[in-house]
C-alpha cells in the first residue's frame, strides 16, 4: 500500500460538465503529478505541482487545471468534459529531491 | 524528444517459463532515470525498479532481473519461473528529473497460463 489515496474511485459525468478529482499524497511528499491513462494506453503526463505551483505540464489543453494545497494534497479539475476524457486518472507523489514516486489507485472517469 | 517504446503488446507464457519484456528509450539528456512499473487489474501502478543513467550495473532481485544497456538505449526486464500472480500490464518509464514526471511506454500485457 502506497499511502497515496484518490477519490472518488469511479465517476460518471455527462459531456460538457465539469469534474474535480482529489489526491492525498504520501506523508512527507511535496510534489504531486497527474496522469491520464486511456484504455489500453500508457499513462500520459498532465501536470506536476510543487509548493502549490504548477511545475511542468504535458500536452493537455487549459481546461485541465489543478491545485495543490499547503498539506500537499491536490485536485485535478476538468472543464467542458468531452467523451475522449474518459480514462483512468492517476496521481503520483514524491519528494522534490528524488526517491520513489508512489501512485494512487486512480479514479476511473466515464463521460457519456 | 523523450520516447519509450515497448514493442511487445501482449505476451502469454506457461507458468514456470522465463519471460523478457523489452523497452527501448530515447532522450537527449545525459542524466535520466528508468523505471519499471506493474499495473494489476486494480489499476494502481506498483513500482518495481529505478535505474539512473550512470548505473549500468544489472540487477537481480528474486525472480526479477533487469538488463540496462546504454549503448542500445534498452532497459529490459526478465521474470524467471513466471507465476500466475505475475499476470499484469508492465510499463517501462523514463524521467529526466528527480520528481515524478514520467514518460511511459504503451505497456506489455503479460498473461501467465497455469
Amino acid at each position: 500500500e502506497t499511502g497515496v489515496t484518490q477519490s472518488p474511485t469511479h465517476l460518471i459525468k455527462t459531456r460538457g460538465q465539469q469534474v474535480t478529482l482529489r489526491c492525498s499524497s504520501q506523508s512527507g511528499h511535496n510534489t504531486v503529478s497527474w496522469y491520464q491513462q486511456a484504455l489500453g494506453q500508457g499513462p500520459q503526463f498532465i501536470f506536476q505541482y510543487y509548493r502549490e505551483e504548477e511545475n511542468g505540464r504535458g500536452n493537455f489543453p487549459p481546461r485541465f487545471s489543478g491545485l495543490q494545497f499547503p498539506n500537499y494534497s491536490s485536485e485535478l479539475n476538468v472543464n467542458a468534459l468531452e467523451l475522449d476524457d474518459s480514462a483512468l486518472y492517476l496521481c503520483a507523489s514524491s519528494h522534490r529531491t528524488g526517491g520513489r514516486a508512489f501512485f494512487g489507485q486512480g479514479t476511473r472517469l466515464t463521460v457519456v | 524528444a523523450q520516447k519509450v517504446t515497448q514493442a511487445q503488446t501482449e505476451i502469454s507464457v506457461v507458468e514456470k517459463e522465463d519471460v523478457t519484456l523489452d523497452c527501448v528509450y530515447e532522450t537527449r539528456d545525459t542524466t535520466y532515470y528508468l523505471f519499471w512499473y506493474k499495473q494489476p487489474p486494480s489499476g494502481e501502478l506498483v513500482f518495481l525498479i529505478r535505474r539512473n543513467s550512470f548505473d549500468e550495473q544489472n540487477e537481480i532481485s528474486g525472480r526479477y532481473s533487469w538488463n540496462f544497456q546504454k549503448s542500445t538505449s534498452s532497459f529490459n526486464f526478465t521474470i524467471t519461473a513466471s507465476q500466475v500472480v505475475d499476470s499484469a500490464v508492465y510499463f517501462c518509464a523514463l524521467s529526466e528529473t528527480t520528481g515524478n514526471q514520467f514518460y511511459f511506454g504503451t505497456g506489455t500485457s503479460l498473461t501467465v497460463i497455469p
